[in-house]
């Protein structure tokens, strides 16, 4: 099956920085998510990319298919910004597989 | 729309005892999937649903799990015998056609 790694695994910013997150997939895929997890386990939907660039606010990400990865980018961030950060992917069939996850601290 | 709603929301059980979990999905979402989530890992894929056929079941999903969804609407899990291994957060999501796949806020299952 596809194997999705994320980097990187934990990662502590100062409120107001900017930081990149990055999902390596070894497959070609049909769908990649960025998710964000809250204290409460809920999936907090952030992008829908299997290719291209999309921005929403102080977030944005791309993925160059080609060549099989993803970032996702922070700027200014907030305390609220804390928490997990997942990529998953789907290749031929329909389930995700998820990276094991950055775990971002964003201190006051 | 409402989003996917999955009930009980926590739920604390004895080994051995049978436990049965509810996922709602959006309305009008075709696919339904259930995932499972340990403590530290990224969530993992256990069965897949297009309408009311089971078209997937993982190999982590042992005989002691059934799922259903009679009628394409919303889904059951039901986890046979419990044992501790069991504990994780069992997480629903739809979607439509391959798209965004929406998340539930899962079902806390710890088996004492």
């Amino acid at each position: 099956g596809i194997q999705v790694e994320q980097s990187p695994p934990d990662l502590i910013l100062q409120e107001g920085a900017n930081s990149t997150l990055r999902c390596n997939f070894s497959d070609s895929v049909n769908n990649l998510q960025w998710f964000h997890q809250n204290p409460w386990g809920q999936l907090i939907n952030l992008f829908y990319i299997p290719s291209g660039t999309k921005q929403n606010g102080r977030l944005s990400a791309t993925t160059v298919a080609t060549e099989r990865y993803s970032l996702l980018y922070i700027s200014s961030s907030q305390t609220t910004d804390s928490g997990v950060y997942f990529c998953a992917v789907g290749g031929s069939n329909y389930k995700l597989t998820f990276g094991k996850g950055t775990l971002l601290t964003v201190n006051p | 729309d409402t989003g996917v709603s999955q009930d009980p929301r926590h739920k604390i059980t004895k080994r051995g005892q049978n436990v049965t979990f509810r996922c709602d999905p959006i309305s009008e979402h075709n696919r339904l999937y259930w995932y499972r989530q340990t403590l530290g890992q990224g969530p993992e894929f256990l069965t897949y649903f297009q309408n009311e056929a089971q078209l997937e079941k993982s190999r982590l999903l042992s005989d002691r799990f059934s799922a259903e969804r009679p009628k394409g609407s919303f889904s059951t899990l039901e986890i046979q015998r419990t044992e501790q291994g069991d504990s994780a957060m069992y997480l629903c999501a739809s979607s439509v056609k391959r798209d965004w796949q929406f998340f539930g806020p899962g079902t806390r299952l710890t088996v004492l």
